[in-house]
């Protein structure tokens, strides 16, 4: 089993440019959350996907932010137009399903905008 | 909304040594899980604990346990016989229970330095 698997590992980004993070989750798991950690800070959480459904992005900001996850394939987190601050490491998590079984984390990427 | 505070920013212990590392929670909820999460410099998040807030029980893990005080809303996490590779950014972390996963709520860590 493969665990959570993130790419890129590292992402550099001129300002203006879009970024993509992709996140495959574990074997068996179709539940994603995608969490921020800012330089000396905890996670936030941004957004909760389901199999072609959102279902939480409380976290998201309004603009720039989309995420998707797709009945075939990874999923995806999308900054249109990155600016400096969007700078952090972005983790992948994910679950089996309802009822509490606990996160399997992604080792992240690193997204960093000159 | 809930909070987490984690107000040792960093810490240190000597190799072999016993260190607690402190959390205390903000939340109106009753039921809900408590974690505590490790993350090396390699950047994975690894689950070291969990407490589910409805058993008094305090958790144990091996070398590592906590000391859950519901009514303080205080979840401080002991680790025995520190070793080397417990280097690492620990966070303390809160879930609300309901009927699936809700998002995990995270202080801002302490950085723990075992030194030989």
């Amino acid at each position: 089993n493969a665990g959570v698997m993130q790419n890129p590992r590292h992402l550099v980004r001129r300002r203006g440019q879009e970024a993509r993070l992709r996140c495959s989750p574990m074997k068996g798991h179709s539940h994603v959350y995608w969490y921020r950690q800012l330089p000396e800070e905890g996670l936030k959480f941004m957004v909760y996907l389901q199999k072609e459904n959102i279902i939480d992005e409380s976290g998201m900001p309004k603009e720039r932010f989309s995420a998707e996850f797709p009945k075939e394939g990874p999923s995806i987190l999308r900054i249109q137009q990155v600016v400096r601050g969007d700078s952090a490491a972005y983790f992948c998590a994910s679950s089996p399903g309802l009822g509490f079984y606990g996160y399997t984390f992604g080792s992240g990427t690193r997204l960093t905008v000159v | 909304a809930q909070t987490v505070t984690q107000s040792q920013p960093e810490m240190s212990v000597q190799e072999a040594e016993t260190v607690t590392l402190s959390c205390t929670y903000d939340t109106s909820e009753n039921n809900y899980y408590l974690f505590w999460y490790k993350q090396p410099p390699s950047r994975q998040m690894i689950l070291v604990i969990r407490q589910e807030a409805y058993k008094q029980q305090n958790a144990t893990e091996n070398r590592f346990s906590v000391n859950f005080q519901k009514a303080a809303k205080s979840f401080s996490l002991k680790i025995s016989d520190s070793q080397l590779g417990d280097t690492a950014m620990y966070f303390c972390a809160f879930m609300k229970l309901n009927s699936g996963n809700t998002p995990l709520v995270f202080g801002k860590g302490t950085r723990l330095s075992v030194i030989a």
